[in-house]
């Protein structure tokens, strides 16, 4: 079946630093899709790339989508408290498939 | 509008008994989910559904049943509850856009729901 693989699976880094997590799935994807979740809440959607080799901003946040479309990164500039969380990469497999499968997650500590 | 809202919240099992967890969106998505999620594992799951009547299984579907009878709804079973099912559970619904077009998938999220199997 389709794996997601994320790394690392902890950061911790010091406030204003910055921070990149990589996501590697073991099948193509047909869009990908980045998710914040605050400790003890729910995964929130960020963003969803969709194209090969797209890259997207938000803000201090870099999204990237891999060429073969099977793997994808989150980078932060001057990480800041707020960005506490964990981050999850998520998508379907190309070709129509609709269960969505999760990466393991990159648990981000920022030290004040 | 409440968006996606699970029922209940928490709740404490003994092996062997049963129970249903309840979600409901109010978005008029076509697609719903059931995740666990554990301590290092991310996010796993279990069933889901693309369109009232219908269900599938995840990754982990064992030990679960799941039925979508209004569009709005999608239960999550569990007949006799084992301490392996402790975990949270968070309930995910979508539109049925076009696979590979800008919003197609993009999840929304209940708050959890905690389930403790004593």
């Amino acid at each position: 079946g389709q794996q997601v693989m994320q790394i690392p699976q902890y950061q911790h880094v010091q406030e204003g630093e910055d921070f990149t997590t990589y996501c590697n799935s073991s099948t193509t994807l047909s869009n990908i899709q980045w998710y914040k979740q605050r400790p003890g809440g729910h995964p929130v959607f960020l963003i969803q790339l969709v194209k090969s080799g797209e890259v997207k901003k938000q803000k201090r946040l870099t999204f990237q989508f891999g060429e073969a479309k099977k793997n994808s990164s989150l980078h932060i500039t001057a990480t800041q408290t707020t960005d506490v969380g964990t981050y999850f990469c998520a998508g379907p497999r190309s070709g129509g498939y609709q269960k969505v499968t999760f990466g393991t997650g990159t648990k981000l500590q920022v030290i004040p | 509008n409440a968006g996606v809202t699970q029922t209940p919240k928490f709740r404490v099992l003994k092996t062997g008994q049963s129970m249903t967890l309840l979600c409901a969106q109010d978005m008029n998505h076509e697609y719903m989910y059931w995740y666990r999620q554990d301590p290092g594992m991310g996010l796993r799951l279990i069933h889901y559904s693309v369109g009232e009547g219908t269900t599938a299984k995840g990754e982990v579907p064992d030990g679960y049943n799941v039925s979508r009878l209004k569009k709005q709804n999608f239960l999550l079973g569990l007949e006799s509850a084992a301490p392996s099912q402790t975990s949270v559970y968070f309930c995910a619904s979508s539109y049925s856009r076009t696979s590979g077009s800008s919003g197609a998938n993009v999840l929304t999220f209940g708050a959890g729901s905690r389930l403790t199997v004593l």
